[in-house]
């Protein structure tokens, strides 16, 4: 049964702080992995998709890798800002089965950006 | 752009109602999943509708049921309601193999 873990749980950071995230997973027969955002109460904004073929994906001051033998993967966020404060998620999808999404989710890192 | 619709927003129901909830796809995507999100926990998934078919199914109560209709909106029908099934309950939509979109979901409180 794939597992997902994300470390750390929560994060604090001073504005303009480089920061990375990280997210690992038991069973490396995936088909893609993707990073989450959640605001409280709200739903999932997804910010990166990474195909099991790839190796990193960027979007602004977000990157994201991929090191599917290893079962890891990294978020980015690069000069962070206050508006990035949120929980966010790392999800995985199976290769094969009858849902392309039948994802399995991280219990997230929640970050706040200080002012 | 139009994006996943969900209704009602937030529902309080007490124990042993019903409770139905509805998700409105992005057009033209043909696959709708429902997650479930208690307080506190990572989403989990219920069940896969492909054009109108049950694809897939997850950790779902025998007490919920849901079905993709003709227009491909999708209902989540739960019975029985528990203290328990008080969470988010979120639904998103695709293409085959294409990026996965979510709702802003719907808050069940179950007194």
């Amino acid at each position: 049964k794939q597992e997902v873990t994300q470390i750390p749980a929560a994060l604090s950071v001073p504005e303009g702080e480089n920061l990375v995230l990280n997210c690992s997973f038991t069973d490396s027969a995936i088909y893609n992995l993707q990073w989450f955002r959640q605001d409280p109460g709200k739903g999932l904004t997804s910010l990166l998709l990474i195909q099991s073929s790839q190796r990193e994906q960027t979007s602004g001051r977000l990157n994201a890798s991929l090191d599917k033998s290893s079962g890891r993967s990294t978020l980015y966020i690069a000069a962070s800002q206050p508006g990035d404060s949120a929980t966010y998620l790392c999800a995985v999808a199976p290769v094969g089965g009858g849902s392309n999404y039948k994802l399995t989710f991280g219990k997230g890192t929640l970050l706040t950006v200080n002012p | 752009a139009a994006g996943v619709i969900q209704s009602p927003r937030h529902l309080i129901k007490e124990k042993r109602e019903t409770a139905t909830l509805k998700c409105y796809p992005i057009p033209r995507h043909d696959t709708v999943y429902w997650y479930q999100q208690g307080p506190g926990q990572d989403p989990q998934f219920l069940i896969s509708f492909y054009e109108k078919m049950q694809s897939d199914k997850g950790s779902i109560p025998d007490r919920f049921s849901a079905q993709q209709f003709s227009d491909y909106h999708s209902e989540l029908n739960m019975s029985s309601l528990e203290l328990g099934d008080s969470a988010l309950y979120f639904c998103a939509s695709s293409y085959p193999w294409g990026p996965l979109h979510f709702g802003n979901g719907t808050r069940l409180t179950v007194t």
